[in-house]
């Protein structure tokens, strides 16, 4: 099946940096990829839908300006995590959809603990 | 009410046990249907979708209701591997997914 690669897997920051997490399809193309955060014992909350070529979509609460999404190619989608805070700590994930059966392929995820 | 539900659990069995999952949605426009499997830490990993005349893949089924909107899984012959968080994936037509927040399944010895 198709791969989506994420990166970095694991990063520590302190408050106030910005994080970029990327995510990318390795062998095929994503118009279209998500994103999502997921609080432990949780279930993944979608943050945004980004969309190749122009602005993401963002889900109710959550802030255009502190996670920003570029999807300027149909293989990388990019979320920065702008002036982050320790509130911020969690597990991003990606994923892009493909034709049936297959649903949706995730990356990796990131763990993003800010300190 | 959330628009996708589910037992979270945990069950636990012994190994060669059958179990169920159930999930309930609320959306009526919803479209398809997934059940993804997460490791402790790690990505969510697709299962198998799930058609309305149900489907089965090895020790694994999955059935759909749409006039009661649920979903179900079932497992049978539990070996200790299917220990995981089993996550409910219901989307609309528009492509939006929503998940239910895992049910959680330890298999022992």
């Amino acid at each position: 099946g198709a791969v989506v690669s994420q990166h970095p897997s694991r990063v520590i920051c302190k408050s106030g940096t910005s994080v970029k997490i990327e995510c990318r399809s390795l062998d095929f193309q994503a118009t279209t990829m998500f994103w999502y955060r997921q609080f432990p014992k949780k279930s993944l909350m979608l943050m945004a839908t980004s969309n190749e070529g122009s602005k993401a979509t963002y889900e109710q609460g959550v802030e255009k300006d502190k996670f920003l999404i570029n999807h300027a190619s149909l293989t990388l989608s990019t979320l920065t995590v702008t002036s982050a805070h320790p509130e911020d700590s969690s597990f991003y994930i990606c994923s892009a959809k493909q034709a049936a059966p297959y649903g949706y392929t995730f990356g990796s995820g990131t763990r993003l603990t800010v300190v | 009410r959330k628009e996708v539900e589910q037992d979270p659990g945990p069950f636990n069995v012994p190994e060669g046990a059958t179990v169920a999952f159930n999930c309930t949605y609320s959306n009526s426009a919803s479209q398809s249907f997934f059940w993804y499997r997460q490791d402790c830490r790690k990505e969510p990993k697709l299962l198998m979708s799930v058609y309305s005349s149900g489907n089965e893949d090895g020790r694994f089924t999955a059935q759909l209701n749409r006039a009661s909107q649920y979903i179900s899984l079932l497992i049978r012959d539990s070996k200790l591997s299917d220990s995981a968080t089993y996550l409910c994936v219901v989307n609309t037509n528009a492509g939006k997914s929503t998940f239910g927040d895992g049910t959680t399944l330890t298999v022992k010895p």
